[in-house]
């Protein structure tokens, strides 16, 4: 049974640090997604890693997976408060094909101080 | 574009109730999917489709059906709710589930049961 575990879960930083998300997953998959939440609202995609060793970055965030170790890593660089929001990772079950079954993380509740 | 639609927003039932919650998605998406989302536990599939005519079932199926009679609807029905089904649910779309793609997540519906 695929298990995701997302950690930190919580996260307080401040403005302009760096920090990384860990997402550790416990069988066999090469497709991992992460999304993003604010409070109250719906989930956005933020990025699809579909094979080892990929990575991408869309501004402050960067994403990888290695498939080996089964981690993928959102780092977030020179941190501002818009960032702040739950970060979920979800992996793709291997038992049903592609992405037709996620499984989720928890997620991690980020906030950026002043 | 509309995107995925989903209606009511908010609804409150009283255990023993039916109701439907409905799902749109003007994309032409082959995928969709429900999920619930509750504090501590986030996102779990309750079901899925991978096309007008076909469904399964995901990780928390019982007290939900579905069905999907064309390719832009796939409404979530709760057959007799409980207060265990006080949760946010969430309908979602990719393309065709083939892997790689991003889901779309809908606006969400705020259930309480009482």
């Amino acid at each position: 049974e695929l298990k995701v575990e997302q950690n930190p879960l919580f996260l307080s930083m401040q403005e302009g640090k760096n920090y990384t998300i860990y997402c550790n997953y416990s069988t066999t998959s090469d497709r991992l997604y992460w999304y993003r939440q604010d409070p109250g609202k719906s989930l956005e995609s933020l990025f699809v890693l579909l094979s080892n060793g990929a990575v991408k970055q869309e501004g402050r965030l960067m994403a990888s997976l290695d498939t080996k170790a089964r981690l993928s890593t959102l780092h977030i660089t020179a941190a501002v408060h818009d960032l702040s929001a739950t970060y979920f990772c979800a992996v793709g079950s291997p038992n049903a094909g592609n992405n037709r079954k996620l499984i989720w993380g928890l997620g991690t509740s980020l906030a950026v101080n002043p | 574009n509309a995107g995925v639609t989903q209606t009511p927003k908010f609804q409150v039932l009283k255990t023993g109730q039916s109701m439907t919650l409905q799902c749109a998605q003007d994309m032409n998406h082959e995928y969709m999917s429900w999920y619930r989302q509750d504090p501590g536990m986030g996102l779990r599939l309750i079901h899925y489709s991978v096309g007008a005519g076909i469904t399964d079932q995901g990780e928390v199926p019982n007290g939900y059906n579905v069905s999907r009679s064309t390719t832009e609807d796939f409404p979530l029905r709760l057959l007799s709710a409980a207060p265990s089904q006080t949760s946010v649910y969430f309908c979602a779309s990719s393309a065709s589930g083939g892997g790689g793609e991003t889901q779309y997540f809908g606006p969400g519906t705020r259930l309480l049961v009482l």
